[in-house]
């Protein structure tokens, strides 16, 4: 079993849609959850980190994370062309960092 | 926010060269770097765990011979590529956490390898 999860997608959505991530984890004691997207050619920038349970908002960008259930989603509203890109989900546990596979996310204008 | 330089950008080689790539913390010490390969349209693939003061932790199937680690200071670990063939041609991405309360890995901003 993979450490962290992701569907591989393409995952395409309609411009001003809601695209919808999902990630999940094998580790029960990992503490610290994150996104980062990677555009084509170029190094993963962190866009969402969540610690506890719950949802955490930062601008267009929803973090949903729940330890029970050992997943972590990110949702993107009003989804914009410049939003494509590949979406890595990380999870640090025993200061290890695991990355899932990505999700490759296309926004059609 | 916490910054990792990655050097050089790009590098193009003759195959049998050797390459040379270094990744710095600008404004935090890391006792741990991490090194990634990535191929065009797959994921990251975490190739080694660089120590400060202590040899390289390798993934499975990654030859310690080829990719020659060095954490010299808290600050800079480098990639070296010795020997280097075309197969060896990917976008290779440094990161270091910077622990804190909960723990953040910061990119260099990787090095794009072709050889020739």
């Amino acid at each position: 079993q993979k450490e962290v999860e992701q569907n591989s997608g393409p995952l395409s959505v309609p411009e001003g849609a809601i695209a919808s991530l999902n990630c999940t984890y094998s580790d029960r004691g990992s503490q610290s959850f994150f996104w980062y997207r990677q555009y084509s050619g170029k190094s993963p920038e962190l866009i969402m980190s969540i610690y506890s349970n719950g949802d955490k908002e930062d601008g267009r960008f929803t973090a949903q994370l729940n330890k029970a259930s050992q997943y972590v989603s990110l949702l993107i509203r009003d989804s914009q062309p410049s939003d494509s890109a590949t979406y890595l989900c990380a999870v640090i546990g025993n200061n290890d960092m695991r990355f899932g596979a990505g999700t490759r996310l296309t926004v059609k204008p | 926010g916490a910054v990792v330089s990655q050097h050089p950008s790009r590098v193009i080689c003759k195959s049998g060269t050797s390459v040379k790539i270094e990744c710095r913390s600008l404004d935090f010490q890391a006792t741990t770097m991490f090194w990634y390969r990535q191929f065009p349209k797959q994921s990251l693939m975490l190739m080694a765990t660089s120590n400060e003061g202590s040899k390289a932790t390798y993934e499975q199937g990654v030859e310690k011979d080829k990719f020659l680690i060095n954490h010299a200071s808290l600050t800079l670990s480098t990639l070296t590529v010795t020997s280097a063939h075309p197969e060896d041609s990917s976008f290779y991405i440094c990161s270091a956490p910077h622990w804190g309360s909960y723990g953040e890995l910061f990119f260099g901003e990787g090095s794009r390898l072709t050889v020739l």
